[in-house]
């Protein structure tokens, strides 16, 4: 069980916009932690793609989008393309673990 | 550019050692912006930090694996490396290593190494 909570799957089509929630407690993000976003494609290393909740790295479209509200964090993806289709993680820190922690992830499939 | 590369076994036997090391090219991993870490991803399942390490040798480990665990630095490699002792077949993962920018409000990694697949099996 991770301590961050994801859906396991979200779906679209392409052009269509989706969301993804991380979840989390008052020991993590609700804490005021920063979130990060990353990118797994299939057989691949994940790619950091959204980081301080809401900051792209330098080649990251704008067609994604991070933001925070309480305890909860969530990665917005617009005009869905077929190269989008991959599992994103969240990822946090935990103050009570004392260390980093992810999401279970989230499969997104682009119909 | 940055680039880490892991190695090691790719097969372990239960209740051994796993032991990889991560290569840091294009920078230094003296830097005094950086930590190092290692996290792992079992066959179909999400990804769990395992520990990072700054150049000076201080360590952070998940809690989880704390008593197995241990990461060291070579510096004159410009290398790092995990150790994770007592393995068992739920142990089996994609190891990656990684760069984490850390700030006050928690770490981002970014780059990661490609991954390295370790087996516990006899």
């Amino acid at each position: 069980q991770s301590v961050l909570t994801q859906p396991p799957s979200v779906s679209g089509a392409p052009g269509q916009r989706v969301t993804i929630s991380c979840t989390g407690s008052n020991s993590n993000i609700g804490a005021g932690y920063d979130v990060h976003w990353y990118q797994q494609l299939p057989g691949t290393a994940p790619k950091l793609l959204i980081y301080d909740d809401s900051n792209r790295p330098s080649g990251v479209p704008d067609r994604f989008s991070g933001s925070k509200s309480g305890t909860s964090a969530s990665l917005a993806i617009t005009g869905l393309q077929a190269e989008d289709e991959a599992d994103y993680y969240c990822q946090s820190y935990d103050n009570s673990l004392g260390g980093s922690v992810f999401g279970g992830g989230t499969k997104l499939t682009v119909l | 550019q940055l680039q880490l590369q892991e190695s090691g076994p790719g097969l372990v036997k239960p209740s051994e050692t796993l032991s990889l090391t991560c290569t840091v090219s294009g920078g230094s991993i003296s830097s005094s912006s950086y930590y190092w870490g290692w996290i792992r991803q079992p066959p179909g399942k999400g990804l769990e930090w395992i520990g990072s390490i700054y150049y000076s040798g201080i360590t952070y480990y998940n809690p989880s694996l704390k008593s197995r665990v241990t990461i060291s630095v070579d510096t004159s490699k410009n290398q790092f490396s995990l150790k994770l002792s007592s393995v068992t077949a739920a142990d089996t993962a994609v190891y990656y290593c990684a760069r984490l920018y850390c700030s006050s409000n928690s770490c981002q990694f970014d780059p990661w190494g490609q991954g390295t697949l370790v087996t516990v099996s006899s």
